[in-house]
């Protein structure tokens, strides 16, 4: 059975300081990691996924199958960053279905 | 392209009455997810459907719910005889081809049952 843990509900930082929201998950086979993002008052949307391993608006995340984490990190947090993140498993054959995490609500102060 | 489109966007049903929430997917997308979100919890799947198909619906409660996505017209999922326990926000995801990263989501219906 696919499972995804965000320990954290909210993440309460200051404007400039580093992020890291944690994503862990169990899965027996081989998973496509990815993280949602939604802003308040709108739609939830793909931030970035582990294949591609890109940097979207500064943050990044690994997959690290030995820790079986995919945390999302961003080195200096600015105030628009202030969402709710979920982190999500897919498995990468068969069934494409994600499943989510609960969500951390990350808090940029000025 | 309008993305996917969800309505209505707040719904309010009294217990015992019925909720039919609508979800058009993204032109072009052939593929609708159903996720319930439940305060303090994340998105539950519930379930996924292709054209006049339901693909699986091991998310969807046995009783009361169903969902349906015909060859015309948007994808609807129903709530028969709701309780308090079904007030949620019910969100929609469609995709091309069923990758889970092709994924897009609407903007939700909060449904309120008093």
């Amino acid at each position: 059975a696919q499972r995804v843990t965000q320990p954290e509900k909210l993440l309460s930082v200051f404007k400039g300081a580093p992020v890291e929201l944690k994503c862990n998950y169990s899965y027996s086979g081989s998973p496509e990691l990815f993280w949602y993002v939604q802003y308040s008052r709108q739609r939830l949307q793909l931030l970035l996924r582990h294949i591609s391993r890109e940097s979207i608006k500064g943050f990044t995340a690994d997959l690290n199958k030995g820790e079986t984490s995919f945390h999302l990190k961003k080195p200096f947090a600015q105030e628009e960053d202030s969402a709710m993140y979920y982190c999500a498993l897919s498995s990468s054959g068969g069934s494409y279905i994600p499943t989510f995490g609960r969500g951390t609500s990350l808090i940029v102060h000025p | 392209n309008a993305g996917v489109m969800q309505n209505p966007r707040h719904l309010v049903r009294r217990r015992g009455q019925e909720a039919r929430l609508r979800c058009s997917p993204m032109k072009g997308h052939s593929h609708v997810y159903w996720y319930r979100q439940l305060p303090e919890e994340g998105l539950k799947f519930m379930v996924y459907l292709q054209k006049e198909n339901i693909i699986d619906e091991s998310g969807m409660p046995k009783e009361r719910f169903s969902a349906e996505f015909p060859k015309e017209g948007p994808s609807i999922l129903r709530i028969q005889q709701v309780v308090r326990g079904d007030s949620a926000a019910y969100f929609c995801a469609s995709s091309y081809s069923g990758e889970g990263y092709g994924y897009t989501f609407g903007s939700g219906t909060r449904l309120t049952v008093v």
